[in-house]
């Protein structure tokens, strides 16, 4: 069974630049979701998704951060302008179904953002 | 609104010896309690979770852990270490009933030695 997939894996950019990141979940999951990890963090959710409806978006800075689900599958996160403090290791998960003792969610090996 | 406390960024043994990480949460019911492993330049693996069945759960590579609902601790044991156990962990916390809106803790880094 084929995992989560993001690209790209790295990317440096400077400020005020844009940039956006691909997810690719497992076949099936309903559920998608984007954390940022700043480092020496732990991820934080920035928005999940179910099929391709937004479930929470509470945590994504909506000035500058975007992100969409066509068609319930792939995923795409934007940022414009980048700043700074943007810096951050962005993972993708996939799970299942929204909720249930037994979902897990299943993470990509992320995308490493430099802004300079 | 739930939150997850680990106790130490990082921690050294030797190989052989007893792992132990913390982990404490602060919720105002018991939540679902999750162990991640994180090796360099790859996503998280989940290693073992807490769904309100057995207070003892067992995990992939021989970790194990304990919740305790007196202590709001769950932390992650496994009796001997082994080189390849060095990574970094992170406890995570979600509502009970579902495995969405995880909230994580900052993350411990288990260094191995020989």
């Amino acid at each position: 069974e084929a995992g989560v997939a993001q690209s790209p894996r790295y990317k440096i950019i400077e400020k005020r630049q844009s940039v956006a990141f691909w997810c690719n979940p497992i076949s099936g999951h309903a559920t998608l979701y984007w954390y940022q990890q700043i480092l020496g963090q732990g991820p934080k959710l920035l928005i999940q998704f179910q099929n391709n409806g937004v479930v929470d978006d509470s945590q994504l800075p909506k000035d500058r951060f975007s992100a969409e689900r066509l068609k319930g599958v792939d995923s795409t996160l934007k940022i414009q302008p980048a700043k700074l403090e943007d810096s951050a290791v962005y993972l993708c998960a996939s799970s299942l179904r929204l909720a249930g003792h037994d979902n897990e969610q299943y993470f990509g090996p992320g995308t490493r953002l430099t802004v300079t | 609104a739930q939150s997850v406390t680990q106790l130490g960024s990082h921690v050294s043994v030797s190989e052989g010896a007893l792992v132990l990480l913390r982990c404490n949460y602060s919720s105002s019911v018991p939540p679902y309690l999750f162990w991640y492993v994180q090796y360099p330049n790859q996503g998280l693996q989940l290693l073992l979770k807490y769904t309100s069945a057995a207070t003892l759960v067992k995990g992939i590579n021989g970790f194990e852990a304990e919740f305790k609902k007196s202590e709001t601790s769950f932390h992650l044991t496994k009796p001997s270490a082994h080189m390849s156990d060095a990574a970094e962990y992170f406890c995570a916390a979600s509502p009970p009933g579902t495995a969405s809106k995880l909230t994580f803790g900052t993350g411990t880094r288990l260094q191995v030695m020989l």
